[in-house]
């Protein structure tokens, strides 16, 4: 049974970075595929890219090129996902997921989330 | 603005029927992409509900079916209960963005 155990809650200032962790336990990580979702408060979700560590490989939703970075440490079964240039509406509530096999596929398994808050 | 249109709020009764609605477009469910359902409790993770457009993981109740038709898809809850109450969101892939998609979400209310 895989659980997601996500680092926690961050402040950050407006313009500066922020790395979230997600530390996958059971399971096969090395095969297995990651997303991440963010939720602004009080709105829906937003998924932002996904990480395949079989492969090393990321892609990300077209609204965040450039500015996020997803990566996988094989070694100590976790996910990572950096986002920098930080801005007010980066406020938000950061889920790592379990993407289920296939492509394209539903996210199964979900971390308890990680809130982010950009103030200056 | 989300490519996948879904009602901001439905409501029913305990034991009736309700359909939440999405609706894409020739670039996600309408190029046969599946469609997946998501609940989200008050304060809590989102949770799958459906995966590819009908299927529900170990733990669902037969209560929730997802169908597919065209450009759109639907969840069904049938013997409303209150502990249904919740927001639901789809999620489908689109070709456009090159990426995974979420429909605004839908609002359940259990009168």
């Amino acid at each position: 049974q895989v659980q997601l155990v996500q680092s926690g809650a961050e402040v950050k200032k407006p313009g500066s970075s922020v790395k979230v962790s997600c530390q996958a336990s059971g399971g096969t990580f090395y095969s297995d595929t990651f997303s991440w979702v963010r939720q602004a408060p009080g709105q829906g979700l937003e998924w932002m890219g996904r990480i395949i560590p079989i492969v090393d490989t990321a892609m990300y939703a077209q609204r965040f090129q450039g500015r996020v970075n997803i990566t996988a440490d094989k070694f100590t079964r976790t996910a990572y996902m950096d986002l920098s240039s930080l801005r007010f509406e980066d406020t938000a509530v950061y889920y790592c997921a379990r993407d289920l096999a296939g492509l394209h596929n539903g996210m199964d398994v979900w971390g308890q989330g990680t809130t982010v808050i950009v103030s200056s | 603005q989300s490519v996948l249109t879904q009602p901001p709020s439905v409501s029913g009764a305990p034991g009736q029927r309700v359909t939440i609605s999405c609706r894409g477009g020739s670039s996600n469910i309408g190029a046969n992409f599946a469609v997946h359902w998501y609940q989200q409790l008050p304060g809590t993770v989102p949770k799958l509900l459906i995966y590819e457009n009908n299927n529900r993981p170990s733990g669902v109740p037969d209560r929730f079916s997802g169908s597919k038709s065209g450009s759109s898809a639907s969840l069904a809850i049938t013997g409303l209960q209150a502990e249904d109450e919740a927001d639901y969101y789809c999620q489908s892939f689109d070709s456009d963005v090159s990426g995974m998609i979420f429909g605004g979400g839908t609002k359940l209310t259990v009168l």
